[in-house]
């Protein structure tokens, strides 16, 4: 069982829809990152948190440390926000765990 | 903000060869370069850590002899493959430690390697 775990897999969505995307993991971790992939391969760094919610623009990142779960949300979901979505986490001082990711596809 | 470059972008090589891949860090000193490498529709796996100045640390399973980081400043790390082989076809990234982020790390924009 990997140690970080994402839902859906896949995802595909019409144009103003709200996405939500779930992260869970079973290890004791010091910080939770959210990155976006594009199609060519970088990946941009969304979100990083240790507790509660932070917010960036059309983009919403919650965290609930005692159930080890975090979630992604988009809202006004935008065919340009079509990536991957992956979450991320910091065991200790240094290393990344990450998930494999969430392939969202908005449509038109 | 902090920037990763990272080139080549993309790099087709002959069997037997050897690739250099760098990442420079432009507005800020990367003490701690992560290499990673991702298969198709996987997750990224981490392969070492390097340190500047310092020995680069390993993941298990991962053959130091074959994937050679340097990081010989504080804003240049290298990720050389030695002797490739198509088995090592795949898509490579690193990404800097930089505390002065407020998400703690900033990526490269990947490095996909062919092997023919």
């Amino acid at each position: 069982k990997n140690e970080v775990e994402q839902s859906p897999q896949n995802l595909t969505a019409q144009e103003g829809e709200f996405i939500t995307i779930n992260c869970s993991y079973s290890v004791g971790i010091s910080a939770l990152h959210w990155l976006q992939q594009h199609p060519g391969g970088g990946i941009v760094s969304l979100f990083m948190l240790s507790s509660g919610k932070k917010k960036h623009g059309r983009l919403i990142a919650t965290i609930n440390i005692q159930e080890k779960h975090s979630s992604l949300h988009i809202t006004a979901s935008h065919p340009r926000d079509s990536a991957v979505y992956i979450c991320a986490v910091k065991v200790g001082n240094e290393k990344l765990t990450f998930g494999t990711g969430t392939r969202l596809t908005i449509i038109p | 903000g902090a920037v990763v470059s990272q080139h080549p972008s993309r790099v087709i090589c002959k069997s037997g060869t050897s690739v250099k891949i760098e990442c420079r860090s432009l507005d800020f000193q990367a003490t701690t370069m992560f290499w990673y490498r991702q298969f198709p529709k996987q997750s990224l796996m981490l392969m070492a850590t390097s340190n500047e100045g310092s020995k680069a640390t390993y993941e298990q399973g991962v053959e130091k002899d074959k994937f050679l980081i340097n990081h010989a400043s504080l804003t240049l790390s290298t990720l050389t493959v030695t002797s490739a082989h198509p088995e090592d076809s795949s898509f490579y990234i690193c990404s800097a430690r930089d505390a002065r982020t407020a998400y703690g790390y900033t990526f490269g924009s990947g490095t996909r390697l062919t092997v023919v």
